[in-house]
């Protein structure tokens, strides 16, 4: 069945460091999902990439998905301590619910 | 978007016993889905809950531990039956609300076996 990694699974960073979590699916994708969860919250959904190739921007996050559809990244620039959380991708194959990845927990020191 | 309202949000059980898990949603839902989340481990999909029929559970899990009832649009349980320490974990509620399939959960129900 589909498998989704995601790496790294812990990120420590100084406060203003640049983060990325990389996301790669054992099979094409149909669209990607990224999630962020804080300490003791719930996952929120923050985006949805579904073209090859498609870039997508939130303020200080970055999205890619790549050009096969097998890989996505997150990256934030000039982390805050507001980041801290744990992000999660969620690859889906058409009408099937997405599978997640294990999480990249961020944690940025002041 | 959906708002989700999940109960408990907490508890402590002891082993053997079975704890009932609510999750009613503001609105009317097709996709509601269970998943359970160990500590510091991603999202496991325990079932879809399907209104109207038996819910689609995925492969480990087994309706004789995880009932899960469905009986109108915006209403759905998840029965954990003969806990033991394994069963600790969160169990969150989600749906897919719209058309881009994001996903909205619950705040999460934390339970703890003893």
């Amino acid at each position: 069945g589909q498998q989704v990694m995601q790496i790294p699974q812990y990120q420590h960073v100084q406060e203003g460091e640049d983060f990325t979590t990389y996301c790669n699916s054992s099979t094409t994708l149909s669209n990607i999902q990224w999630y962020k969860q804080r300490p003791g919250g719930h996952p929120v959904f923050l985006i949805q990439l579904v073209k090859s190739g498609e870039v997508k921007k939130q303020k200080r996050l970055t999205f890619q998905f790549g050009e096969a559809k097998k890989n996505s990244s997150l990256h934030i620039t000039a982390t805050q301590t507001t980041d801290v959380g744990t992000y999660f991708c969620a690859g889906g194959e058409g009408s099937y619910i997405p599978t997640f990845g294990r999480g990249t927990s961020l944690i940025v020191h002041p | 978007s959906a708002v989700i309202s999940q109960k408990p949000s907490r508890d402590i059980c002891q082993r053997g016993t079975s704890l009932t898990i609510q999750c009613q949603v503001d609105s009317q839902v097709t996709m509601m889905f269970w998943y359970r989340q160990q500590p510091g481990q991603s999202l496991t999909l325990i079932a879809t809950a399907n209104q109207g029929s038996e819910a689609t559970y995925e492969s480990g899990f087994v309706i004789d531990k995880f009932p899960i009832s469905r009986p109108n649009l915006t209403f759905s349980t998840l029965t954990v039956s003969n806990m033991s320490p394994e069963d600790s974990s969160i169990y969150l509620c989600s749906v897919v609300a719209g058309d881009t399939g994001e996903l909205f959960f619950g705040e999460g129900s934390r339970l703890t076996v003893l």
